[in-house]
């Protein structure tokens, strides 16, 4: 069990550009999830899926971005035409979905700052 | 309406007990959780608590739910200078989405 990994850890962007941030999640966690932190707050719900299955969306999640897992396994974040209020931390967790609570582990975070 | 809150600062002198508190209001969530987070990194879990439990204990950790009151707390015992984090409490919306407080920062003092 390594852990839920994100990349890249920090990524700096000119307004405008499109970035793109990657998940792997625990092995055999069938449940991923994405958040977004800001400074002195806590996460926001912004995607959740189900294996492969994008179940549920965040009003946060403009059409700018885009949550892809196209097997099950890794996932993508992509944010197009970046804003500076897009800078923040984006966070990708996952869980079994079943007993214990469904207990949620998070990655390290991705630092995304727009310039 | 869906928050939950927490004082944003606690301090503590090292080797004391630190309670941090947290109230929430969806009367319906089914678990309640505690994370932490050291400046820069991601949200560790610490612990969770089912809604039909008043207390859990794991080492030197104790969550108390008063499920009355909504009110959930998180005792640390001998606090360390490593327990220096901002701390979550997180209910459970639903079986996907958790509700987060701002965090509490924990600050020790020597």
């Amino acid at each position: 069990d390594t852990g839920v990994s994100q990349d890249p850890r920090h990524k700096i962007t000119k307004r405008g550009q499109n970035v793109t941030f990657r998940c792997d999640p625990i092995s055999e966690h069938n449940r991923l999830y994405w958040y977004r932190q800001t400074l002195g707050q806590g996460p926001e719900f912004l995607t959740y899926f189900q294996n492969e299955a994008q179940l549920e969306k965040s009003r946060l999640l403009s059409d700018r971005f885009s949550a892809e897992r196209p097997k099950g396994s890794f996932s993508t974040l992509e944010i197009q035409r970046t804003e500076q209020g897009d800078s923040a931390m984006y966070l990708c967790a996952s869980s079994r979905g079943t007993g214990s609570g469904n207990t949620i582990y998070f990655g390290e975070g991705s630092w995304l700052t727009v310039v | 309406g869906e928050d939950v809150e927490q004082s944003l600062f606690l301090s503590v002198r090292e080797g004391d007990s630190s309670v941090i508190n947290c109230t929430y209001t969806d009367s319906s969530s089914t678990y309640l959780y505690w994370y932490k987070q050291e400046p820069g990194a991601g949200l560790q879990l610490l612990t969770y608590i089912f809604s039909n439990m008043d207390m859990k204990q794991d080492q030197r950790l104790t969550v108390l739910l008063n499920k009355k009151d909504k009110h959930l707390s998180l005792r640390i015992a001998d606090t360390q200078t490593g327990d220096s984090a901002i701390y979550f409490c997180a209910e459970s919306k639903s079986n996907y989405q958790l509700i987060w407080g701002a965090g509490t920062k924990l600050i020790i003092k020597p």
